[in-house]
C-alpha cells in the first residue's frame, strides 16, 4: 500500500517571496506522483504530475516539483507568489501501469499569501 | 472540455433522513470516485466503481452506499444521515489506462447534517 505524508497542514508566505510545500511518499512499488490544488469553494485541479523522465516538472502558472527517488520525495516549490496562489494544495500517489488505480492523497496544506 | 458535475453545491439535512448525493461526468469515463474531505484528514476514499453496476469499498464505506446505473452516473447514499456524516463530498472519475490514473473532480458539496 502507498502512503503520503504533507508535514506543514498550513503555510504562510509573503507576497512575492518563495515557497516549499513538502511531500514524502511511501511504496513499495514504483509510483506516479501528482499535485493537486483547491480553491477557495471549488474541487481539486490537477497543477502538475511525475510519470518518468526528467524528475523536475512544471506547471503552466510557475510552480514546478522535483521527484527524488532516494528519499521519497515530491516537493513542490514556486521562486515568487502572488495572491492567487493562495489555496489548498494535495500530494498524491498512485502506483504505476493500474488501469484501474485509486490515488492516495495526503493530508492537504493551506498556502496562505500574505500582502 | 472535460467536465464533472454534482447535483448541489450546498445541502443541509435532518438527523435520519435518506439523502442521495449525484455526479455526472461527461468524459466517458469507466472509473468513478467519491471522497469526502474534512480539515486536517485530507481526502478520504468511500467508493468507487470500475464499471456500470460494479463497486468497490474505500477507507471509509461505513454508513454509505453507492450506486452506477449508468456510466456518466454514480450516485451516493446515506441511508440514515448522521451528523459525523457532515462534511464536504467530492466526486471524480478517470479513464481507464488513462494518463496515469489521473482524476478529474467535481466542483463539491458541502453537506450539513443537523
Amino acid at each position: 500500500a502507498q502512503s503520503v505524508t504533507q508535514l506543514d497542514s498550513q503555510v504562510p508566505v509573503f507576497e512575492e517571496a518563495p515557497v516549499e510545500l513538502r511531500c514524502n511518499y511511501s511504496s513499495s512499488v514504483s509510483v506516479y506522483l501528482f499535485w493537486y490544488v483547491q480553491y477557495p469553494n471549488q474541487g481539486l485541479q490537477l497543477l502538475l504530475k511525475y510519470l518518468s523522465g526528467s524528475t523536475l516538472v512544471e506547471s503552466i502558472n510557475g510552480f514546478e516539483a522535483e521527484f527524488n527517488k532516494s528519499q521519497t520525495s515530491f516537493h513542490l516549490r514556486k521562486p515568487s507568489v502572488h495572491i492567487s496562489d493562495t489555496a489548498e494544495y494535495f500530494c498524491a500517489v498512485s502506483r504505476l501501469n493500474f488501469g484501474n488505480e485509486k490515488l492516495t492523497f495526503g493530508t492537504g496544506t493551506r498556502l496562505t499569501i500574505i500582502p | 472540455d472535460v467536465k464533472v458535475t454534482q447535483s448541489s453545491r450546498y445541502l443541509v439535512k435532518r438527523t435520519g433522513e435518506k439523502v442521495f448525493l449525484e455526479c455526472v461526468q461527461d468524459m466517458d469515463h469507466e472509473n468513478m470516485f467519491w471522497y469526502r474531505q474534512d480539515p486536517g484528514l485530507g481526502l478520504r476514499l468511500i467508493y468507487f466503481s470500475y464499471d456500470v453496476k460494479m463497486k468497490e469499498k474505500g477507507d471509509i464505506p461505513e454508513g454509505y452506499s453507492v450506486s452506477r446505473e449508468k456510466k456518466e452516473r454514480f450516485s451516493l447514499i446515506l441511508e440514515s444521515a448522521s451528523t459525523s456524516q457532515t462534511s464536504m463530498y467530492l466526486c471524480a472519475s478517470s479513464l481507464k489506462g488513462g494518463t496515469a490514473n489521473e482524476q478529474f473532480f467535481g466542483p463539491g458539496t458541502r453537506l450539513t447534517v443537523l
